[in-house]
Parts: C-alpha cells; structure tokens; sequence
C-alpha cells in the first residue's frame, strides 16, 4: 500500500458525459500528479500540482481540468468524455515535486466510456 | 522530450529463473524509478535508482547514468513476479515522470 487514495475504483458512464476522479496524497506529501495509461499511448503524464499551485501540464486536453484543495487532496475533471477517454488514470504524490523526489502512485481509477 | 526505450517488450521465464530487463534513456537524468504493474493494474514502487546499484530481496537494479541505461534484475522468480516492469526518468527539465513501454513478464510454474 503506497499511501495514496484514488476514489472510485472503476467508473462506468457514456459519451458526452462528465465524471470527477479523487486522489488523497500520502500524509505529508504537498505534490500530486495525475497520469493517463491507455492502450494505445501507455502510460502519460497530465498534470502536476503542488500545494495547491499548478506546476507543469503534460498532455492534457482542454477538456480535463484538475485542482488541488487546501486540503492538498485533488481532483480531475473530465468533460465532453469520448470513447477514446477510457483508461486507467492514476495519481501519484511526492513530498515537495522536486524532480528528484519519489513519485509514489495510487492503484487508479478505470474508467470505461460506453 | 526525453525518449525511454524498455526491452525486451515481452518476456517468459520458467519459475526460477533469472533475467534482465533494461531501460535505456535519450538525456541525463535526475530520477529513475523501476515499477511492476500487477495484474490488478496497480503500480508498484520497487526502486528509486538515478544511479548506481540498489537490492531488495530477489530484485536488484543498477543505472549507469553516464552511458544512460538501468537494469533490473530479477533472480529465482516466481509466479507472482509476473505483470509488466516499468522504467520511469524524469529530465532536469520538467517536474514529471516518462515512461517507458513496459516490459511484461510472465512467469509459468
């Protein structure tokens, strides 16, 4: 058990639609990271976020948006879904988001778009 | 961007068996992390190694980092060592982890 939350496990919904991912970083970790795996991209980061700030964005497309609450829990929003949106997506926390810190990751979040 | 190659892209061993999976990478740099992706789909840390040679149990790992490739080593595997191996580097530029494509390992009792 790495430490980091990911609610819900799995996420079923259609097209069109809008769904919210959780993360919870492990205590005392300031820096969350949400990466992407798909079938035919692997595994791609989107976004970074540190105490509350974005730091660096990845691929991520204008229909996700992600934020990072006082509570340093974070959140990723993904809108308009497309069948192609159907993946695993994993947070991963660190102590500061210094490049030289350990990435630790939760068991993610599969999302399957019908 | 950084390139991460990971090979072989496939691997099947006979329970007890060594073998070594290596990851070569374009740039210099600043993390290097060795994953295994079980078959649940979790990933699972199994070193943190910018450079030189870390051991866990069966597993051991090294990066040379002037000649920019690691290696993971497993020893005497075990069903349960099977699921895909991911190598991740982080450049000095950016504040974020590329992967490689994974080596998927089985190993049959």
């Amino acid at each position: 058990d790495s430490g980091v939350t990911q609610t819900p496990k799995h996420l079923i919904t259609a097209t069109g639609q809008r769904v919210t991912l959780r993360c919870s970083p492990r205590s005392g970790d300031l820096s969350v990271y949400w990466y992407q795996q798909s079938l035919d991209q692997g595994l791609q980061f989107l976004i970074h976020y540190y105490n509350g700030e974005e730091r660096a964005k990845g691929n991520i497309l204008e229909r996700f948006s992600a934020q990072q609450f006082p509570d340093l829990h974070s959140e990723l929003n993904l809108s308009s879904l497309e069948l192609g949106d159907s993946a695993l997506y994993f947070c991963a926390s660190s102590i500061e988001g210094h490049i030289t810190d350990t990435q630790y990751f939760g068991p993610g979040t599969r999302l399957t778009v019908l | 961007g950084i390139q991460v190659e990971q090979s072989p892209p496939d691997l099947i061993l006979q329970e007890g068996a060594n073998s070594t999976l290596r990851c070569n990478f374009s740039d210099s740099v600043n993390n290097l992390q060795w994953f295994h992706q079980n078959p649940w789909g979790q990933l699972i840390n199994l070193f943190y190694i910018p450079s030189g040679t870390k051991q866990n149990g069966r597993l051991s790992a090294t990066t040379v980092a002037t000649e920019r490739y690691s290696l993971l080593y497993i020893s005497s595997s075990q069903t349960t060592d099977s699921g895909v191996y991911f190598c991740a580097v982080g450049e000095a530029a950016g504040n974020k982890l590329t992967f490689g494509g994974g080596t998927r390992v089985l190993v049959k009792p």
